[in-house]
């Protein structure tokens, strides 16, 4: 099983540029999640969606926009990156029990730099 | 203001001794807590979790306990195992909200 893939795994940008980050799950889940990992901060939510067509803005969502393109796949768009941007950026995703979020799968993380 | 707070960014601890790494929350709304592990270049990935209905939660050589009146949680390591290296999250969500909030992370070195 694949889990959740995120692609690139590295990327290098110039302040200004654009940039797209794919998330895509194989395990059925209503939920996804894009995070921004920064030193001393912790895991920070950027935006999420509790389902297909559906998304809401998390902690940090300045800058960023999303697409839930289908159950998969979750993208999320640097429209014009800066330097403040740079961050590694984890998806995840998670299922449901009933009212219950279940634990989140995460990706291995895109590390992106912008100069 | 952050919500889920971990205060030591690191923790060193000799092989086979125990690992206790701490966790205080803000918001007495939380009910679900979980750990996660994180290794360098990896994604995090769930360790163990406990509900507000219960003050311990046990799975092997892993122990968390959470003390509600004080918004307190920790999770103890025993014993602790070079392995156990990496940085551990802590995390708080409401049931049945969507969203989670992560605390910074605690660093634990386990030296052989």
């Amino acid at each position: 099983n694949a889990g959740v893939t995120q692609t690139p795994k590295f990327q290098v940008l110039k302040t200004g540029q654009s940039m797209t980050l794919q998330c895509a799950q194989d395990m059925n889940h209503n939920s996804m999640y894009w995070y921004r990992q920064d030193p001393g901060m912790g895991l920070r939510l950027i935006y999420y969606s509790a389902s297909e067509g559906t998304t809401d803005k998390g902690e940090v969502p300045n800058g960023y926009n999303v697409s839930r393109l289908n159950k998969r796949e979750f993208s999320l768009r640097l429209e014009s990156a800066a330097p403040s941007q740079t961050s590694v950026y984890f998806c995840a995703s998670s299922g449901r029990e009933g009212r219950y979020n279940q634990p989140q799968h995460f990706g291995d993380g895109t590390r992106l730099s912008i100069l | 203001d952050q919500q889920v707070k971990q205060n030591s960014p690191s923790l060193s601890v000799q092989e086979g001794r125990i690992s206790i790494l701490n966790c205080d929350y803000t918001n007495s709304m939380f009910d679900y807590f979980l750990w996660y592990k994180k290794y360098p270049a990896e994604g995090p990935t769930f360790l163990i979790s406990i509900s507000s209905i219960k003050d311990k939660n046990e799975d092997g050589r892993f122990t968390v306990f959470l003390n509600k009146s004080a918004k307190h949680l920790s999770l103890h390591i025993v014993p602790s195992q070079p392995g156990d290296s990496a940085v551990y999250f802590c995390a708080a969500e409401k049931t049945s909200y969507d969203k989670v909030i992560f605390g910074p992370g605690t660093s634990l070195s386990v030296i052989p």
